[in-house]
């Protein structure tokens, strides 16, 4: 089975501190995504990546950052949280233009910024 | 731009009987991939189903069917005998062939299926 895991469920932090939320997946797959989900917005991509060290932009990229330094792994990164960066975030991945092109999903990280 | 529309915020359904969540879809273009990834509370997002935009035949996996309508951009997932295990979100999700494998979702319908 497709394991994507993240570091943390529950993550509680203070405005302004640096956030990293680590995603890694073992099914040697070149996409991974960052997603963020809000209810009643469903999910809005923030980042993906579909290489080692490759990154590109989703919808909505402002205040994150994300590094890719090894395929399995993929960290996304809040230079200096706010509060209206409280939200679920999910961690996917998928074969680069593999035949079943699904997306395989960690289990989330709910954070929250005081 | 894609955009997905699922217009129904909430549904509820009673066990053992069949529901039918609406989505709806905008593209110019001809070459994609729809899905519907299922969310049960506090648990991982899974894929229900896919169907492939050039096959006209459509999708079924078991209990879960879909009726695409291309011509109308419309994409619904019918859920046979509905079972207690079904409550969860259900997000409806767009894909561009050429695309590097981006999913765009709709906001989700909430399906709660009572006893």
């Amino acid at each position: 089975d497709v394991k994507v895991t993240q570091s943390s469920r529950y993550l509680v932090k203070r405005t302004g501190e640096k956030v990293f939320l680590e995603c890694v997946q073992d099914m040697d797959h070149e996409n991974m995504f960052w997603y963020r989900q809000d209810p009643g917005l469903g999910l809005r991509l923030i980042y993906f990546s579909y290489d080692v060290k490759m990154k590109e932009k989703g919808d909505i990229p402002e205040g994150y950052s994300v590094s890719r330094e090894k395929k399995e792994r993929f960290s996304l990164i809040l230079e200096s949280a706010s509060t209206n960066q409280t939200s679920m975030y999910l961690c996917a991945s998928s074969p680069y233009r593999g035949f079943s092109y699904e997306q395989y999903f960690g289990p989330g990280t709910r954070l929250t910024v005081t | 731009a894609q955009t997905v529309t699922q217009s129904q915020p909430e549904m509820s359904v009673q066990e053992a009987e069949t529901v039918t969540l609406s989505c709806t879809y905008d593209t110019s273009e001809s070459n994609y991939y729809l899905f519907w990834y299922k969310q049960p509370p506090s648990r991982q997002m899974i894929l229900v189903i896919r169907q492939e935009a050039y096959k006209q035949q459509n999708a079924t996996e078991n209990r879960f069917s879909v009726n695409f309508q291309k011509a109308a951009k419309s994409f619904s997932l019918k859920i046979s005998d509905s079972q207690l295990g079904d409550t969860a979100m259900y997000f409806c999700a767009f894909m561009l062939e050429r695309s590097q494998g981006n999913l765009i979702f709709g906001k989700g319908t909430k399906l709660s299926v009572k006893p």
